[in-house]
């Protein structure tokens, strides 16, 4: 199947710093990426919608100047956390799908530990 | 909104045993489901899905119908091993493409004692 990557897989950043994931569909392009929250023992909350070229669509309460997204090519979307708070820490996992395709595929994830 | 409730873990049970996991939606019109499990460390995979009412999804022993009249899709297996230790998620899509978001239940953490 599809291979959608993350890049880093852990990353600890001093409170205060940004700090850069990437999202890479390896063998596909992706029009949409997904950009998903998940916290120790809870679900997946959907966090926005990346689109290539355009602006990214942020779900209600998802601050859009504190977690900034970049959609910038077929085949990679990056989300950036500015002035990263110890609250911020948390599993960010991106899942994107082919264009035209019934699949979606998942990243490993990036755990972030803000200090 | 579309929303997904699952059955609280966290569940354990013994190897062999039989497996169900409580699913139910809430949503307009005709959504897909989905279950994905996350195993220790590794990201979400993709264990089956079904696309219309009275769909049975099936994969490593793992069944699950798409009930429209109880609005349910109830993850079953008939016996569970050791290395089905993972947490589970249901999950639905109001459309069949892959650029359509998934609504998430809040996963059901199922261990399995030898």
């Amino acid at each position: 199947g599809a291979v959608v990557s993350q890049h880093p897989s852990r990353v600890i950043c001093k409170s205060g710093t940004s700090v850069k994931i990437e999202c890479r569909s390896l063998d596909f392009q992706a029009t949409t990426m997904f950009w998903y929250r998940q916290f120790p023992k809870q679900s997946l909350m959907l966090m926005a919608t990346s689109n290539e070229g355009s602006k990214a669509t942020y779900e209600q309460g998802v601050e859009k100047d504190k977690f900034l997204i970049n959609h910038a090519s077929l085949t990679l979307s990056t989300l950036t956390v500015t002035s990263a708070h110890p609250e911020d820490s948390s599993f960010y996992i991106c899942s994107a799908g082919p264009r035209g395709s019934y699949e979606q595929y998942f990243g490993p994830g990036t755990r972030l530990t803000v200090t | 909104g579309d929303s997904v409730t699952q059955m609280e873990g966290p569940v354990t049970l013994s190897e062999e045993a039989f497996l169900t996991i409580n699913c139910t939606y809430t949503a307009t019109g005709y959504p897909s489901l989905f279950w994905y499990v996350q195993y220790p460390g590794e990201g979400l995979q993709l264990l089956l899905k079904a696309t219309k009412a009275d769909d049975k999804g099936s994969n490593k022993g793992f069944e699950a119908t798409y009930r429209k009249e109880t609005t349910s899709f109830h993850l079953e297996k008939g016996s569970v091993q050791v290395s089905d230790s993972a947490v589970y998620f249901c999950a639905l899509r109001k459309s069949n493409f892959g650029n359509e978001k998934l609504t998430f239940g809040t996963g059901t953490r199922l261990t399995i004692i030898p």
